[in-house]
């Protein structure tokens, strides 16, 4: 593995059903993050992990939740999902802000999610 | 809150020529991201820009940072086809790690 990786590549969904998606990372970073992309609204930050063991929510956590029980994964999980969660989410990575002057993201290749 | 608003979110040009992406942003904020993304891919980082006055240079595009206007640009010179993408800006807030991203400009560089 290099960098982060993201599963499925893309999935249809019916609605209700409960769907995690995964993401590891192999950098060893400290803050992971899960965004969702839709046309027109840029990417929007759902929930974010500066450690491991916490979490934290962005703009749009509604309908979604994570944990971090370890450094290299982030799991997003929709209890039950709905058709406004179609899009496509991202996943992300960075050092903490302490141990890094630059504190770039790196982002995963994403998952295409369609909730019928 | 922070917000980040760029300018043009659609921008078509020809081979050859010059243009400047603007990406202003609302409260203070410790650094500055540009990224690129091609359809369908995901996102890859360009620069980071951590203090006012910085300029950063690769390629055709160069980057500045004016914390003081909250003001960052992203500047093509003599485009070419293969800089076609969208590009975006993102601010990170002084409290964290948690970057607030600009809606996209998508450029499209004609021949």
């Amino acid at each position: 593995i290099a960098g982060i990786t993201q599963a499925p590549t893309s999935q249809i969904l019916a609605a209700g059903r409960r769907m995690t998606l995964r993401c590891t990372q192999d950098m060893r970073h400290n803050a992971m993050y899960w965004y969702r992309q839709d046309l027109g609204l840029g990417l929007r930050l759902i929930h974010y992990s500066n450690t491991a063991g916490t979490t934290g929510k962005g703009e749009v956590p509604d309908g979604y939740s994570v944990s971090r029980a370890n450094t290299d994964d982030f799991p997003l999980t929709l209890a039950s999902a709905v058709p406004s969660q179609t899009s496509v989410y991202f996943c992300a990575s960075s050092d903490s802000p302490r141990t890094s002057s630059y504190n770039e993201q790196f982002f995963g290749p994403g998952t295409r999610l369609t909730v019928l | 809150e922070l917000k980040v608003e760029q300018n043009p979110l659609f921008l078509s040009m020809q081979e050859g020529k010059n243009y400047t992406i603007y990406c202003n942003y609302s409260t203070t904020s410790d650094r500055l991201y540009w990224y690129r993304q091609d359809p369908g891919k995901s996102l890859e980082s360009l620069f980071v820009l951590l203090s006012n006055g910085a300029v950063k240079q690769e390629g055709r595009l160069m980057a500045s940072l004016d914390t003081k206007a909250r003001l960052s640009t992203l500047h093509i010179t003599a485009a070419v086809h293969d800089l076609s993408a969208t590009y975006f800006c993102a601010g990170q807030e002084t409290s964290g790690s948690r970057l607030t991203f600009g809606e996209g400009t998508q450029l499209t560089v004609n021949p």
